[in-house]
């Protein structure tokens, strides 16, 4: 069955420093994979997909079929990167949609 | 543009009540819906899933259903509420496998 998991529930880091979320998934066949983020009183939105192979925010997010991860990373945090991150996976047609926990990061001045 | 509305923003129901929350899309046509229930520390739920008008996957079986009478309008219900069903609601759209969209929630609060 398909699944995600998101081993932390908070992350602290302090404002420069790099952060990793890690997010490990389990799927037959080949899912699209994704990271959602969302920020304090705000509407929970795509942050990014693997498929784009895109950095936003600066973040980037490097698919590794071997070890099914997909860890988000970003090598200077920011305060504003302060937000609840969520990774997910899909079927090609949108069906099997699984969000992990979700990790707290919260970035420190 | 596409926009995403739900409805209400909150609601406080006594148990055993009925419930009917809205989702409506704008701006698109024939999109996948999705209800999700959203708890801390749980991430989201998906609950509901639809590819089409009457078309309903369920993925969590549970007291609540959920209905597509037109192609842009999902419905999520329940003939009587518990207090487990408190929560916070988040309906989404997409085109197949794409990016979802996510409406502004409701929050549930059953006494």
């Amino acid at each position: 069955a398909q699944r995600v998991t998101q081993p932390e529930k908070l992350l602290s880091v302090f404002k420069g420093a790099p952060v990793e979320l890690k997010c490990n998934y389990s799927y037959s066949g080949s899912p699209e994979l994704f990271w959602y983020v969302q920020y304090s009183r705000q509407r929970l939105q795509l942050l990014l997909r693997h498929i784009s192979r895109e950095s936003i925010k600066g973040f980037t997010a490097d698919l590794n079929k071997g070890e099914t991860s997909f860890h988000l990373k970003k090598p200077f945090a920011q305060e504003e990167d302060s937000a609840m991150y969520y990774c997910a996976l899909s079927g090609p047609y949108g069906q099997n949609f699984v969000f992990g926990p979700g990790t707290r990061l919260s970035v420190l001045p | 543009s596409q926009t995403i509305h739900q409805w209400p923003a909150t609601l406080v129901q006594p148990v055993g009540s009925p419930l009917s929350l809205e989702c409506t899309v704008e701006g698109t046509s024939n999109p996948n819906l999705y209800w999700y229930r959203q708890a801390a520390g749980r991430g989201l739920q998906l609950l509901f899933y639809s590819v089409g008008i009457g078309q309903i996957s369920s993925e969590v079986p549970q007291n609540l259903s959920a209905s597509r009478p037109q192609d842009r309008q999902f419905i999520l219900s329940s003939k009587k509420l518990l207090l487990s069903d408190s929560g916070f609601y988040l309906c989404a759209w997409s085109h197949g496998g794409d990016e979802q969209y996510f409406g502004p929630g409701t929050r549930l609060t059953v006494t």
